[in-house]
């Protein structure tokens, strides 16, 4: 079965300082593996995604992650915050036999200090 | 522009009543969910439908229904027998098929609270 976690539910950053999300995943075949990301009282929007090919994505608002096999790891990083990246995020997974389910972490709160 | 409309965003509920969540897109998609959100809980799945006229229960899909009349309406039944409905509900669809690799889309999500 697949599962997703995140260390640490809350991570505080300086504006300007590298931002760095964690998110380990277990899978029984090779995953599919997204980031979003939540504002207060809003959906979640995505940021990024892998499912095959290059290891590392680009995603929106300078975000990237990298897709680790041999760690089971898609972190999450931008190398200089800004105020308004402070927000909610979520790593989620996905297996190529269990159609579109999406198996989301429980999330890590972001706050950015000015 | 293409997308998921939620109605209402507030909702509130007096004990022993059923409400429904609206959700509808626009975006061609084949599969709808459902999921519930609670502070430090992530998002839990409800129920979930690949194609029109069939859906599954997801995790917690005890004291909730849906339907899927129409391709591009979900709706999601709160009734009276879930304990603990006051959260914040989101809707979400994707591109259909067992091939996985497709985004979900979200809705803007409305906040059920139980009086």
């Amino acid at each position: 079965a697949q599962s997703v976690t995140q260390l640490g539910s809350h991570v505080s950053v300086s504006e300007g300082a590298l931002v760095l999300l964690r998110c380990n995943y277990s899978s029984s075949v090779p995953p599919y593996l997204f980031w979003y990301v939540q504002y207060p009282n809003q959906g979640l929007q995505l940021l990024l995604k892998y499912t095959t090919g290059a290891t590392l994505v680009k995603g929106i608002n300078g975000f990237e992650a990298e897709f680790k096999k041999s760690e089971t790891s898609f972190h999450l990083t931008k190398p200089s915050a800004h105020m308004s990246d402070a927000a909610e995020y979520f790593c989620a997974v996905s297996e190529a036999n269990y159609g579109q389910n999406f198996v989301f972490g429980p999330g890590t709160r972001l706050s950015v200090l000015p | 522009d293409g997308g998921i409309t939620q109605s209402p965003k507030y909702l509130f509920r007096k004990e022993g009543q059923n409400v429904t969540l609206s959700c509808e897109q626009n975006l061609n998609h084949d599969a709808m969910y459902w999921y519930r959100q609670d502070p430090g809980q992530g998002l839990r799945l409800i129920y979930y439908s690949q194609i029109v006229n069939d859906f599954q229960k997801g995790d917690i899909a005890e004291g909730y229904s849906v339907s899927r009349e129409k391709k591009e309406s979900f709706p999601l039944t709160v009734t009276s027998a879930q304990k603990n409905p006051t959260a914040f509900y989101l809707c979400a669809s994707s591109k259909g098929g067992l091939a996985g690799g497709n985004e979900q889309f979200f809705g803007p999500g409305t906040r059920l609270t139980v009086l």
